[in-house]
């Protein structure tokens, strides 16, 4: 089955500049999520969605960051303006909800340097 | 969800097991313990996860102490290919990753 598909791979930015990244997950999984890594530490989750409703967006900083999945699909992770600390690599993962037997499948990340 | 404790880094002599430890002391009865690795540049990999039995398959073996509160993920032939960051969580019913510093394993040639 084809993984979970990201882009851009690498994003320059200028700080108080807006990015947006792009997630398209496995067929069929109605479970989305966004994490964030800085370097040298582990992902972090930002916003868990189910289908096209948020489940959990507490760590997400709603100042600055928004998400959107509109039709339970495809998703994207939007930062307005960016600050030097978001530079990090931004990961979206899939799963089946309430599924056990199967692990969480990452995409490849973005990379986002803000400078 | 239950906090874990691994070691920073772990080398091992490629051809050997790799022995990973993990603490998770407060974990819980309805609790399970995630196993994941990140090959740099690239998104964490599930390896394999356990509620108290061990588990095996083909990239690696779990061994849970009986009373749940410790874990071993064993490599049994490591290669130069699983030098990464191994990554152990215990994650609960809110089907939430809550990802911690891990353990950087390098293998040597």
């Amino acid at each position: 089955e084809a993984g979970v598909a990201q882009s851009p791979r690498y994003k320059i930015i200028e700080k108080r500049q807006s990015v947006a990244f792009w997630c398209n997950p496995i067929s069929g999984h109605a479970t989305l999520y966004w994490y964030q890594q800085i370097l040298g530490q582990g992902p972090k989750l930002l916003i868990q969605f189910q289908n096209n409703g948020v489940v959990d967006d507490s760590q997400l900083p709603k100042d600055r960051f928004s998400a959107e999945r509109l039709k339970g699909v495809d998703s994207t992770l939007k930062i307005q303006p960016a600050k030097l600390e978001d530079s990090a690599v931004y990961l979206c993962a899939s799963r089946t909800w309430g599924d056990i037997t199967y692990g969480y499948t990452f995409g490849s990340g973005t990379r986002l340097t803000v400078v | 969800d239950a906090k874990t404790t691994q070691p920073t880094s772990m080398d091992c002599a490629e051809g050997r097991a790799a022995n990973l430890p993990c603490n998770h002391s407060t974990i819980s009865g309805n609790e399970y313990v995630y196993w994941y690795r990140q090959i740099h540049s690239q998104g964490p990999q599930y390896i394999i996860h356990g509620l108290k039995n061990n588990e095996t398959n083909e990239m690696a073996s779990l061994i849970i102490t009986e009373d749940r509160k410790s874990s071993t993920l064993i490599l049994p032939h490591a290669t130069l290919r699983d030098t990464a960051v191994y990554y152990c969580i215990v994650r609960g019913g809110n089907e939430k990753l809550t990802f911690g510093t891990g353990t950087r394993l390098t293998i040597i040639p």
